[in-house]
């Protein structure tokens, strides 16, 4: 069936080091993808969004990388803060109208 | 602009009773989606609501519906609760600016106890 997954549930980087997010999906038909943060107690924020006409985009500190060949997403941040920590999720959807599919999230600690 | 609003914020219930949950989007969002967040099985989509219909439904049991009024507010109902319904409970909103369903944005949830 479908799904959204990450490679790692947990990557811990120390402060002003860059992060990188990874994030497999199965649906070759999928063609918009969105990465969400959640802090603890928190809903998901969005951070940034991608549509499988592009391979990169990029936001304040936040890359989101698009590889169609192997069905894969990335998410960089550069120079990580300890405000970075959180859960990071990768979404997708395969058709206008239908529901955001959610993997399982990774979770970013940075120390300082 | 506020943002999405959720209320309650914590909810304790026993099992056999019902729930509702209540959701008011972003000012001039008219879809309204809600999502599951447990450990175990993450974000799992409830079902969508715009313009009071239900634009779409997941994979959940019968006990669980909505709906959506003519001001865009959302409210869902938990019938007969289970142990297993307990979980974050999140609703998000989006714009017609953007494709259906893209862009989500979340408010902070109702966590529901069941005990």
């Amino acid at each position: 069936g479908e799904s959204v997954g990450l490679h790692l549930p947990t990557l811990s980087v120390q402060e002003g080091d860059n992060s990188i997010i990874n994030c497999a999906y199965s649906n070759s038909a999928s063609d918009y993808f969105i990465w969400y943060k959640q802090e603890s107690g928190k809903g998901p924020q969005f951070i940034i969004d991608i549509r499988s006409n592009m391979d990169k985009r990029q936001g304040q500190r936040v890359t989101v990388l698009l590889n169609k060949t192997v069905k894969h997403l990335s998410l960089q941040i550069a120079a990580t803060q300890p405000g970075d920590s959180a859960v990071y999720f990768c979404a997708e959807s395969h058709e206008a109208g239908t529901a955001l599919i959610f993997g399982k999230g990774t979770t970013l600690s940075v120390s300082s | 602009k506020a943002g999405v609003t959720q209320t309650p914020r914590y909810l304790i219930k026993t099992r056999g009773q019902q729930v509702t949950l209540s959701c008011s989007p972003i000012s001039g969002h008219r879809s309204v989606s809600w999502y599951q967040q447990t450990p175990g099985q993450g974000l799992q989509f409830l079902f969508e609501y715009f313009s009071e219909t239900q634009r779409n439904k997941g994979n959940f049991p019968g006990r669980f519906s909505g709906r959506q009024f003519s001001n865009s507010r959302s409210e869902m109902n938990v019938s007969t609760l289970e142990l297993g319904d307990s979980a974050l409970y999140l609703c998000a909103s989006s714009g017609d600016s953007s494709p259906l369903n893209e862009k989500l944005f979340f408010g902070s949830g109702t966590q529901l106890s069941v005990l």
